[in-house]
């Protein structure tokens, strides 16, 4: 079962515009959850990350936003960027549930910002 | 300093092949885990570390596959009698908290 899921294979947004990157999960144990950002090639890198106890975490260009009720979170990008072209995956990880740390995966998103 | 790294970048083997995957946490990092990626998937989780401690091997898909961190640094993830099925990316992260940060990934290739 898919704990974890990026329902939008990919997005297209122009330079200068938002662009909202969504991501919904079912394990209510998750408390923490982290947005990677992952070029061809390359390992992912991390972006942004927010804990439970928050609905909200900025970082410049960088925001996530977490509606637990709704068990759903999104990164916005605003002013989006060419360089911003990448795949973005979410994750989630619960120590009260695992124990352990490991992060659950989403499928990935492909964003493309268009110059 | 360095982030983590790991070593080999690309491995081609031939069906039945063993092969030796390493790699190199940021130093201090007590957290290491493996995760393998499949063309199109976010990485799944194969085991987890804390210091040599193998704490979780919960994900490693059978028992061809093993891996130890003997000293509590360095990893190393080990396929025996490789299949074309394990033909993936395989990521190393460290952490110190909650935030995982990964190595370049080997890409193994199995014909």
């Amino acid at each position: 079962d898919q704990q974890v899921k990026q329902n939008s294979p990919s997005l297209s947004v122009q330079e200068g515009r938002i662009s909202i990157l969504n991501c919904d999960y079912t394990n209510s144990m998750f408390d923490y959850f982290l947005w990677y950002k992952k070029y061809p090639a390359e390992g992912p890198t991390f972006l942004i990350s927010i804990s439970s106890i928050k609905d909200k975490n900025e970082d410049g260009r960088f925001t996530v936003f977490l509606n637990k009720s709704a068990k759903h979170l999104s990164l916005h990008i605003v002013p989006s960027q060419p360089g911003d072209s990448a795949v973005y995956f979410c994750a989630a990880s619960g120590w009260g549930s695992s124990n352990t740390g490991k992060l659950i995966f989403g499928q990935g998103t492909t964003l493309q910002v268009k110059p | 300093g360095a982030g983590v790294s790991q070593s080999p970048r690309y491995k081609v083997a031939k069906r039945g092949q063993d092969v030796a995957l390493r790699c190199d946490p940021i130093s201090g990092h007590v957290s290491l885990f493996w995760y393998q990626q499949a063309l199109g998937q976010g990485p799944e989780f194969l085991t987890y570390f804390q210091n040599e401690a193998q704490l979780d091997k919960s994900g490693l898909p059978s028992d061809r596959f093993f891996a130890e961190r003997p000293e509590g640094s360095v990893s190393t993830l080990k396929i025996q009698r490789t299949q074309q099925e394990d033909s993936a990316v395989y990521l190393c992260a460290s952490s110190l908290k909650e935030t995982q940060y990964f190595g370049p990934g080997t890409r193994l290739l199995v014909l």
